[in-house]
């Protein structure tokens, strides 16, 4: 079955450093994995995937996430942390061969001045 | 485009009592996805749609919870009778055929039932 392992419920970063947000997959088939934040108040939105092709996925706002199959993580990095980037993060992976989603229990990032 | 739409954002009923959440797809998107967000259990997928026809339910919880997709710009979830259990965040979302995993979340409404 498909799962994902969100390593940290809460990180703290300084405005200006590395974010480093840490997810692991556990999979029986090739995964899809993704990226979603959700700000406070909202619903979430999808800030990168990976589907099979080039291993390192950028996405919006300067985010981007490595896939490692010998690792089998899927993390989450930023270099430079903004005011604007706190917020909750969540990892997925595609269930099977569904349309179906799992998500994990989510990252949030507090980000200090 | 609008988004996707949710309606009412924040509700609150007293036990036994029967509720009703809206949602409004994106135009043109073909999956329709409900979830329950509690500090408890996370994200859960309760229940998603394909062209108005549910293809999985297996997450609704219980006999109590329904939901119903009688068009393409339209939902609801019904829970009857509401229990103070299934307090909660319930979102939906949509997303096109073609990337069914590019889901756009609605804003969510935020249930609490006393």
């Amino acid at each position: 079955a498909q799962s994902v392992t969100q390593l940290g419920s809460h990180v703290s970063v300084s405005e200006g450093a590395l974010v480093l947000l840490r997810c692991n997959y556990s999979s029986s088939v090739p995964p899809y994995l993704f990226w979603y934040v959700q700000y406070p108040n909202q619903g979430l939105q999808l800030l990168l995937k990976y589907t099979s092709a080039a291993t390192l996925v950028k996405g919006i706002n300067g985010f981007e996430a490595e896939f490692k199959k010998s690792e089998t993580s899927f993390h989450l990095t930023k270099p430079s942390a903004h005011m604007s980037d706190a917020a909750e993060y969540f990892c997925a992976v595609r269930k099977g061969g569904s349309e179906k989603l799992v998500f994990g229990k989510g990252t949030k990032l507090t980000v200090n001045p | 485009d609008a988004g996707v739409i949710q309606s009412p954002r924040h509700e609150v009923t007293e036990m036994g009592q029967e509720v009703t959440l809206r949602c409004k797809p994106i135009s043109g998107h073909d999956y329709l996805f409900w979830y329950r967000q509690t500090m408890m259990r996370g994200l859960e997928l309760l229940i998603y749609f394909n062209n108005n026809v549910p293809i999985d339910d297996s997450g609704m919880p219980e006999d109590r919870f329904s939901a119903k997709m009688p068009n393409a710009s339209f939902s609801t979830l019904k829970i009857q009778p509401s229990e103070p259990r299934d307090s909660a965040v319930y979102f939906c979302a949509s997303s096109p055929g073609t990337n069914f995993y590019e889901q756009y979340f609605g804003p969510g409404t935020r249930l609490t039932v006393t």
